[in-house]
This record gives C-alpha cells, structure tokens and sequence, in this order.
C-alpha cells in the first residue's frame, strides 16, 4: 500500500534555532500535501495545504514566515519553524493525496526548550 | 465552511461488546466522502473505514461498519465485538470531492475510546 514516511519521528532543539520536518510520498506522486499540527488529546488542526510547484495555502491564524512549507517535488514536502519557541512544541503530522485517498505519516513530536 | 462535530468525548466498551460513536456534520455539498480515522497511542493516523455520500449501502470493514444517515447528516461508527487494541482517539472526518477548490479533511474534535477486559 501507498506509505507516507515523515522524518525525524522526534526532535528536541533549542529556542531560537529552526527545524525542519520532511514528508516523502514513497510509492506515490503527491501533488498535494498537508500539515497538521495536534496539542495533546485535541483534533488534528490543519495549518497549511503545500501544492508542488506553488506557494503553499495557510489556514487562518497560523504565519507563514513562521512556519515555512515547500514543496519541490511530486514526493517531497518539508515544514520548516523558524526561531523555534517552546510555545511551538508539539505534534506535526503530515499527509499526502494519492487521487481520492489520504495518507498520513507518522508524524514528528517537537520540543523546543 | 463544513463542521464536523464529535459530541462524545470518551466512551468506553467491555471486551466483546458492541459500541458506537457518533458523528454529525453540516455540508451544503451534495457529493462528499466520510472518513473514520483511528489514533491510537502512537499516534499514527489509521483509516478505519471510508464512505462516498454517493453510495446509499453504508460501509463495512470486518468488526466496523457506519450508519450513514445523509438526509440527517449523521455517520456513526459501530464496532462489534470490541478488542483490548481498539481503545484509541477515534476521529471523524469530511473531505469534499478531489475536483472541488479546497478540498481537504475536516476532523471532528474526536472520542477516546477505551475498551476493558
């Protein structure tokens, strides 16, 4: 089956310092993805959907020189947080359409201390 | 703008035993697909089973089936014979057709469900 394989699963960095997130569609051509981010025990919220070859679409309320979305590539998508605070600690999950399904990596627990 | 709303936030089942969750949006779309997705303590998001509003038969996947109620605008989730690995945040979710702008999955607020032995 379709794998979605998002990297690093886990990432502890310094406030201020940026991180980067990386969503690959393996078997698939995405040519759209999704980020999300969940608090503990809460919803997946979506911040933003990456079109390849376009600037990606942010939902209301989440900055977009914050979090910085590319997507290069038919099987790549990375989420970059720029200067990193501890209030962006939490779980990013990404996703990936392969024509009418959606497929979702494992995600990434940030901790920024 | 679709909603999709989840008004359990826990339940939980005996072993073997029969539960179901609930699950209500508001679309103006005629044409739209309904997802279960269950999140168990990894984290990992797991399709559990899928309906397109289409397709009056409601949906089965072996111990889960839906009632999906499109006129109510309601799509249930019915496990039988529950297992000590169903227990997880179970979410449901709305997506507009593929072809229509700003298609993408709209969650509920989920339900934690908890099976015991």
């Amino acid at each position: 089956g379709a794998v979605v394989s998002q990297h690093p699963s886990w990432v502890i960095c310094k406030s201020g310092t940026s991180v980067k997130i990386e969503c690959r569609s393996l078997d698939f051509q995405a040519t759209t993805m999704f980020w999300y981010r969940q608090f503990p025990k809460q919803s997946l919220m979506l911040m933003a959907t990456s079109n390849e070859g376009s600037k990606a679409t942010y939902e209301q309320g989440v900055e977009k020189d914050k979090f910085l979305i590319n997507h290069a590539s038919l099987t790549l998508s990375t989420l970059t947080v720029t200067s990193a605070h501890p209030e962006d600690s939490s779980f990013y999950i990404c996703s990936a359409r392969d024509r009418d399904r959606i497929h979702f990596g494992n995600g990434t627990r940030l901790t920024v201390t | 703008a679709q909603t999709v709303t989840q008004s359990q936030p826990e339940m939980s089942v005996q072993e073997a035993e029969t539960v179901t969750l609930s699950c209500t949006y508001d679309t103006s779309e005629s044409n739209y697909y309904l997802f279960w997705y269950k999140q168990p303590p990894s984290r990992q998001m797991i399709l559990v089973i899928r309906q397109e509003a289409y397709k009056q038969q409601n949906a089965t996947e072996n111990r889960f089936s839906v009632n999906f109620q499109k006129a109510a605008k309601s799509f249930s989730l019915k496990i039988s014979d529950s297992q000590l690995g169903d227990t997880a945040m179970y979410f449901c979710a709305f997506m507009k057709p593929l072809e229509t702008s700003g298609s993408r999955l709209t969650f509920g607020e989920g339900t934690q469900l908890t099976v015991n032995p």
